[in-house]
């Protein structure tokens, strides 16, 4: 079976710091990988998409990047941090199969970022 | 373009009673339409999807959604709520033309009480 896993599950860094949260796929292969911020509140928000290693796209323009340095592997990163980017920050992943629409996505289980 | 209107913040319930939390959503071809759970602080859990076919889809821990395509909802239902349904659930659309890209509402909280 596949999972999914994230680390740190929490995070507290200082305002300016760099950040690295990484994001591993088991059971699967060529997956599509997701970023997702869901900021207090609720609404999730895309942030990065990847169809393969090293293919990236942004989504909305921030102070944060991605990375995809092996098949199952997704890392999201900034060299530094704003308050603005605390958050719950979701990894997700779905079948590639051409890019099949109706191929849902299966979330990781999450990190918390407290950015102070 | 696609959207999706979770039209309750809240939906409060008595254990044992039917739940019904509501999606209305918007896009430029066929719709493909899921509901997910997210218990709090933990990613999120896919229930059900509709691709195509029979209106009524089952999906897991009792819940089913039913799609409507002239009132375009994909209301989620399940005949006899636990305290433990308590939960976010979010609603999520894509068109055959967004690529991987889902469109999420705003989740609603359901609150099933003793």
């Amino acid at each position: 079976s596949q999972t999914i896993h994230q680390w740190p599950a929490t995070l507290v860094q200082p305002v300016g710091s760099p950040l690295s949260l990484e994001c591993t796929v088991e059971g699967t292969s060529n997956p599509n990988l997701y970023w997702y911020r869901q900021a207090a509140g609720r609404g999730l928000q895309l942030l990065f998409y990847s169809v393969g290693i090293g293919q990236i796209s942004s989504e909305v323009p921030q102070n944060l990047s991605a990375s995809r340095p092996q098949d199952r592997q997704f890392i999201l990163s900034s060299k530094k941090l704003l308050l603005s980017d605390s958050g719950f920050y979701l990894c997700a992943w779905s079948v590639r199969s051409g890019g099949a629409p109706y191929n849902e996505q299966f979330f990781g289980p999450g990190t918390r970022l407290t950015v102070l | 373009a696609q959207s999706v209107a979770q039209p309750e913040d809240q939906v409060n319930v008595a254990e044992g009673n039917p739940l019904t939390v509501k999606c209305t959503y918007s896009v430029s071809g066929n719709p493909y339409l899921f509901w997910y759970v997210q218990y709090p602080n933990r990613g999120l859990q896919f229930l059900l999807k509709y691709i195509t076919g029979d209106n009524l889809v089952k999906g897991s821990y009792g819940f089913e959604a039913e799609f409507n395509k002239s009132q375009t909802s994909f209301h989620l239902k399940k005949p006899s709520a636990l305290v433990s349904d308590s939960a976010l659930y979010f609603c999520a659309v894509r068109d055959s033309f967004s690529w991987g890209k889902l469109q999420f509402g705003a989740g609603t909280q359901v609150v099933v009480t003793p």
